[in-house]
């Protein structure tokens, strides 16, 4: 059974650090990974897709990155803000399940002023 | 654009009652989904819609039915809701592009099966 999982559960740290989320997967054959924003009481909100052939996707302060061999992808978020506090959701979409995302359980951040 | 757009956004049922969840997307995507979120177990499919005119079952379909009415509407029916059906519902609809597959989610439906 393919599994994606994120540890750790809950993340807290002051305002302005450098952070890295994290996302494991079981299943090398991956056609994207995609990390979402979730804040309270919303939806899901996209942040960055990386396809299989790519290693690393940028949007202002936030980087993804895609190892396949090893199963792992990460979130690294620069100079952190209060604003960044939400639940960040990494999902996978793999070669053989229709196209269909398996998620993560996600990781609970928050950011102290 | 609106994205993707659901109906309600939240509901209070009764055990036994039906209902119907509403979904529409104005992406013109082919492949549309509804997963639901509870916490401690995260997102699961319950059925998707690869394309007009087909529905499959995802991992957890019991006590659910949907129609894919058509390219832009795919609705989750609850026939006799029950209280483990207690959830967030989302729908999602998907740009697909080769290889290239993201998901676009909607605001989500608070249910609440007394």
């Amino acid at each position: 059974k393919q599994e994606v999982t994120q540890i750790p559960a809950a993340l807290s740290v002051p305002e302005g650090e450098n952070l890295v989320l994290n996302c494991s997967f079981t299943d090398s054959a991956i056609y994207n990974l995609q990390w979402f924003r979730q804040d309270p009481g919303k939806g899901l909100t996209s942040l960055l897709l990386i396809q299989s052939s790519q290693r690393e996707q940028t949007s202002g302060r936030l980087n993804a990155s895609l190892d396949k061999s090893s199963g792992r992808s990460t979130l690294y978020i620069a100079a952190s803000q209060p604003g960044d506090s939400a639940t960040y959701l990494c999902a996978a979409t793999y070669n053989n399940a229709g196209n269909m995302l398996t998620f993560g359980g996600g990781t609970r951040l928050m950011v102290k002023p | 654009n609106a994205g993707v757009t659901q109906t309600p956004k939240f509901q209070v049922l009764k055990t036994g009652q039906s209902m119907t969840l509403q979904c529409a997307q104005d992406m013109n995507h082919n492949s549309m989904y509804w997963y639901r979120q509870d916490p401690g177990m995260g997102l699961r499919l319950i059925y998707y819609s690869a394309s007009e005119g087909t529905t499959d079952k995802g991992e957890v379909p019991n006590g659910y039915n949907v129609s894919r009415l058509n390219k832009r509407e795919f609705s989750l029916r609850l026939e006799s809701a029950a209280p483990s059906q207690t959830s967030v519902y989302f729908c999602a609809s998907n740009f697909l592009l080769g290889s290239y597959n993201e998901q676009f989610f909607g605001p989500g439906t608070r249910l609440t099966v007394l």
